[in-house]
């Protein structure tokens, strides 16, 4: 059973096109995240939902929408995307910090290519 | 934002070899984590610390969580060909939700 899966697992699509990427969570966590992945392997934090609220919305271009329909699933909508939104999309779960562990678990990614 | 640093930032061994990597901030972190990605794969947990000096081992590998709370190593004994991938140290500050990365370190293993 995969914990964390998000599809597609590749996406490439044309410059000015919207397109979303889905992530669903099966371990019964309370928080979800979206996590970019530049060429340089840098992984930088984007939105964090908590059992549905959002709770970290980083500077990020607001053609970016994360939306929660219940706390299991946490989908990325990108607008108008742009050459530079290239990038791995990594969605991950995780206890919550009243858990006292907070420790994420990671989806296996979605390359998204603009050309 | 608050960075973590990773050093190396990348390492060529000889299969059997031991490798040694860290992190350091210039804040202090109450959790340390060391993950782990493979090509293709999402990061996955390797070791999770929560105290100041614990020392904790997983099979080959043992990691530390610095007495000053700044810093954390990740020690890799006997490297074996699976060991390549990017490793990342991650930490989060008392709190706060958000886990900051390293820029990772590109692990290679010759066999």
């Amino acid at each position: 059973d995969t914990a964390v899966s998000q599809t597609p697992k590749y996406l490439v699509t044309q410059m000015g096109n919207d397109k979303s990427i889905k992530c669903e969570q099966n371990l019964g966590h309370d928080t979800m995240y979206w996590y970019k992945q530049d060429s340089k392997k840098f992984l930088k934090i984007m939105f964090s939902y908590n059992n549905k609220e959002l709770i970290i919305n980083e500077t990020v271009p607001n053609r970016f929408s994360p939306k929660s329909p219940d706390k299991a699933h946490l989908n990325l909508h990108i607008n108008s995307l742009e050459l530079g939104d290239s990038a791995v999309y990594f969605c991950a779960s995780s206890g919550g910090w009243d858990s006292g562990a907070n420790v994420l678990t990671f989806g296996a990614g979605s390359r998204l290519t603009v050309l | 934002g608050q960075q973590l640093n990773q050093s190396p930032q990348s390492m060529f061994i000889q299969e059997g070899e031991d490798v040694s990597m860290n992190c350091t901030s210039s804040s202090i972190f109450n959790t340390w984590l060391w993950y782990k990605q493979d090509p293709g794969e999402g990061p996955v947990l390797l070791i999770a610390l929560y105290k100041a000096g614990e020392l904790t081992s997983n099979g080959r590998l043992t990691a530390q969580f610095g007495i000053t709370r700044k810093d954390s190593f990740l020690n890799i004994s006997a490297s074996i060909p699976s060991d390549v991938g990017i490793y990342f140290c991650a930490g989060l500050q008392g709190g706060s939700e958000k886990l900051v990365f390293g820029k990772g370190m590109k692990l290679t293993v010759n066999p």
